[in-house]
């Protein structure tokens, strides 16, 4: 049973460029979150999507942006990059939005170094 | 706003020591709670989690953490460490609002492990 993955692992961009990154989750698990790790803080939450629609959103801007597939996958999207965007960024899935306390998987997360 | 704080962003121990680490939560209600263990350059794995069953809660490589509604904590222990624990460890709470929900995570905690 493979569990949360993501693509790319690692990647380096330029300031002002966009970035996808891509999120498979956990077999049978239909919510995908995105979380930004900032190196030396605790994951940050960016947004969820449950049956395709974006179900809530932390404080960030919108450059970030996202979708989910009719498969449950995701994407999370980030235009015109900035240097303090560098983070690694975590994909978590789970069953259904949180509201039964439904134990939410990370998978190994994607590294975005902007330069 | 409701929040979780860790205390102590390092704790050293010595190998077979027990291991104690702090969170305390801010919350008009009882949340979930979780501690998650992150190994170097990997994602986040959860340890345990409390969702109102026992308030003691046992986890995987033997940690286990007691949730005290009077002094709103939810510290995680083991008896005895062990070289390979050394790693970040997060606390998280999620919030039994609406019908989605969302990880809010602790700054983290460095677990170090010394012969």
């Amino acid at each position: 049973d493979a569990g949360v993955t993501q693509s790319p692992t690692h990647l380096i961009k330029t300031r002002g460029q966009q970035v996808t990154l891509r999120c498979s989750p956990k077999s049978g698990h239909d919510t995908v979150s995105w979380y930004q790790q900032a190196l030396g803080q605790g994951p940050q939450f960016i947004f969820q999507y449950y049956e395709e629609e974006e179900r809530q959103r932390g404080n960030f801007p919108d450059r970030f942006s996202g979708h989910q597939f009719p498969n449950y996958s995701s994407e999370l999207n980030v235009n015109a990059l900035l240097l303090g965007d560098s983070a690694l960024y975590l994909c978590a899935s789970s069953l259904k939005p949180l509201a039964s306390g439904n134990t939410i998987y990370f998978g190994e997360g994607s590294w975005l170094t902007v330069v | 706003a409701q929040s979780v704080t860790q205390l102590g962003s390092h704790v050293s121990v010595s190998e077979g020591a027990l291991v104690l680490l702090r969170c305390n939560y801010s919350s008009s209600v009882p949340p979930y709670l979780f501690w998650y263990v992150q190994y170097p350059n990997q994602g986040l794995q959860l340890l345990l989690k409390y969702t109102s069953a026992a308030t003691l809660v046992k986890g995987i490589n033997g940690f286990e953490a007691e949730f005290k509604k009077s002094e709103t904590s939810f510290h995680l222990t083991k008896p005895s460490a062990h070289m390979s624990d050394a790693a970040e460890y997060f606390c998280a709470v999620s919030f039994r609002t609406g019908t989605a929900s969302k990880l809010t995570f602790g700054t983290g905690t460095r677990l170090q492990v010394t012969l």
